[in-house]
C-alpha cells in the first residue's frame, strides 16, 4: 500500500523558516517524481515544487521567487520541502504528492496523495 | 502564464448528469487530469490522460478534451460525488496548473 506521510509542519513567524517532510513507502520511491502541492483552506490547489527521480532537474512556481527548495533522499525514501521568508500568505496545506513518471515536468499526473499538514504563518 | 478556468460551482439532482468543464487555450494539445477532493481528504486522481479512468473510479466518471474544452462528465450522479473537482494540466511555461476547482453539490 503506497503512503505518504508529512510531517514538519506548525506555526512559523513571518520570515521565518521551517522544513516539512514526507516519508513514503510502498512503491519504489528512486523511480517516481515527487511533487508538493498546497492549499489555502477553502481554495484550491496550488502546485508548489517538482523533483525528478534522481534529483537532477527540479521546478518551482513562479510565485515563490525562489524562497522554497525542494530535496530528496532516496535512501530514506524521504522529500523535503526547505521554506525559508516565510510569509503569511504561505498559510495553507502542504501535500506531497507522488508523480507516475521519473521526471516532474511532462504528462504525468499525481496519483497518490499525502494527507497534508498544515503550516501557519502568523507573527 | 497558463490559465485554466472551471465553474464555481455545478449543482445536480441524484441521478442525473454533471458536466464540469475546464477551459484553457488550446487545452486539446495538453493531458489533462482530474482530481476529486471530498471535506478533509487529499485529492484523488479520477480521470488521467483527459479520458482514462484508474482502478475502482466507476465507469460513471468519463472525460473528454477538444478545442479549449476538457470536461468531466458524472452520469446517474449520486450523494457521494458531492466534492470539489479540480483538473490539471502541465505546461511547458507554467509547469504544473490547476484549474480554481468546482464544487459539486447534489441536491
Amino acid at each position: 500500500e503506497v503512503q505518504l506521510v508529512e510531517s514538519g509542519g506548525g506555526l512559523a513567524q513571518p520570515g521565518g523558516s521551517l522544513r516539512l517532510s514526507c516519508a513514503a513507502s510502498g512503491f519504489t520511491f528512486d523511480n517516481c517524481a515527487m511533487h508538493w502541492v498546497r492549499q489555502v483552506p477553502g481554495k484550491g490547489l496550488e502546485w508548489v515544487s517538482g523533483i525528478s527521480w534522481d534529483s537532477l532537474s527540479v521546478g518551482y512556481a513562479d510565485s515563490l521567487k525562489g524562497r522554497f527548495t525542494v530535496s530528496r533522499d532516496n535512501t530514506e525514501n524521504s522529500l523535503y520541502l526547505h521554506m525559508n521568508s516565510l510569509r503569511v500568505e504561505d498559510t495553507a496545506f502542504y501535500f506531497c504528492a507522488k508523480d507516475t513518471q521519473r521526471y516532474y515536468d511532462g504528462s504525468g499526473y499525481f496519483d497518490y496523495w499525502g494527507q497534508g499538514i498544515l503550516v501557519t504563518v502568523s507573527s | 502564464s497558463y490559465v485554466l478556468a472551471q465553474p464555481f460551482s455545478v449543482s445536480v439532482a441524484p441521478g442525473q448528469t454533471a458536466t464540469i468543464t475546464c477551459v484553457g487555450n488550446d487545452i486539446e494539445s495538453k493531458s489533462v487530469h482530474w482530481y476529486q477532493q471530498k471535506p478533509g481528504q487529499a485529492p484523488v486522481v479520477v480521470v488521467y490522460r483527459d479520458s482514462d479512468r484508474p482502478p475502482g473510479i466507476p465507469e460513471r466518471l468519463s472525460g473528454s478534451n477538444s478545442g479549449n474544452t476538457a470536461t468531466l462528465t458524472i452520469s446517474r450522479v449520486e450523494v457521494g460525488d458531492e466534492a470539489d473537482y479540480f483538473c490539471q494540466v502541465w505546461d511547458l511555461h507554467s509547469d504544473h496548473v490547476f484549474g480554481g476547482g468546482t464544487k459539486l453539490t447534489v441536491l
